[in-house]
């Protein structure tokens, strides 16, 4: 149980549709950040937040939007899903960037 | 090319074989990660390390900084081992850069 919990734990959208996808960290931690992990393939980095700003973003459209509360938990929003889309979504918190991060039990999307 | 290959990418074991999974990067980092990841996705961070050698229990990490190469090896491995163990190094941006994965099977 590493305190970090995202919700849901599945999903399944419609094509075009939008999805909001939650990240609570672990108490104490200002850094989340947010990968997804297609099948067979390692996670990919989508974006980071320390401190509600986005701190780093990786290769993914505008429509991969994020956001960060004072409590420090994060949301991932998808617009205009996409098929492609279908993956499964971590997030990690750490205390700050660059030190050890804790990991959730990811939301698996599905995009029919 | 993967900035972070891994292998190999399948292993099956027998219970009790020591297990060595490799992991080499082509990028400057500050840490190297090893993490692994359960039928269910989620995903254990195992080691963080930046030099030298970790243990815990029965696995060891290693890093060679020079050669940009890495190993995690189990010791008498058993079924409960049986995930798929990712390597992520850590540049400077602070962001992880995945492996594909080497999934471990190990058979009673």
């Amino acid at each position: 149980e590493t305190g970090v919990t995202q919700s849901p734990t599945h999903l399944i959208k419609t094509r075009g549709q939008q999805v909001t996808l939650r990240c609570s960290s672990q108490s104490g931690h200002n850094t989340v950040s947010w990968y997804q992990q297609a099948l067979g393939q390692g996670p990919q980095f989508i974006f980071q937040y320390y401190r509600e700003e986005e701190n780093g973003r990786g290769n993914f459209p505008p429509r991969f939007s994020g956001l960060q509360f004072p409590n420090y938990s994060s949301e991932l929003n998808v617009n205009a899903l996409e098929l492609d889309d279908s993956a499964l979504y971590l997030c990690a918190s750490s205390l700050k960037a660059g030190i050890e991060a804790f990991f959730g039990q990811g939301t698996r999307l599905t995009v029919v | 090319k993967n900035e972070v290959e891994q292998s190999p990418q399948n292993l099956t074991a027998q219970e009790g074989e020591f297990i060595t999974i490799n992991c080499s990067y082509s990028v400057g980092i500050s840490a190297l990660h090893w993490l692994q990841q359960h039928p269910g996705g989620g995903i254990v961070s195992l080691f963080m390390l930046s030099s030298g050698k970790k243990k815990h229990g029965r696995l060891i990490a290693t890093i060679n900084i020079q050669e940009k190469h890495s190993s995690l090896h189990i010791t008498a491995s058993h079924p409960r081992d049986s995930a798929v163990y990712i390597c992520a190094a850590q540049g400077g941006s602070e962001k992880l850069v995945f492996g594909k994965g080497t999934k471990l099977t190990v058979n009673p």
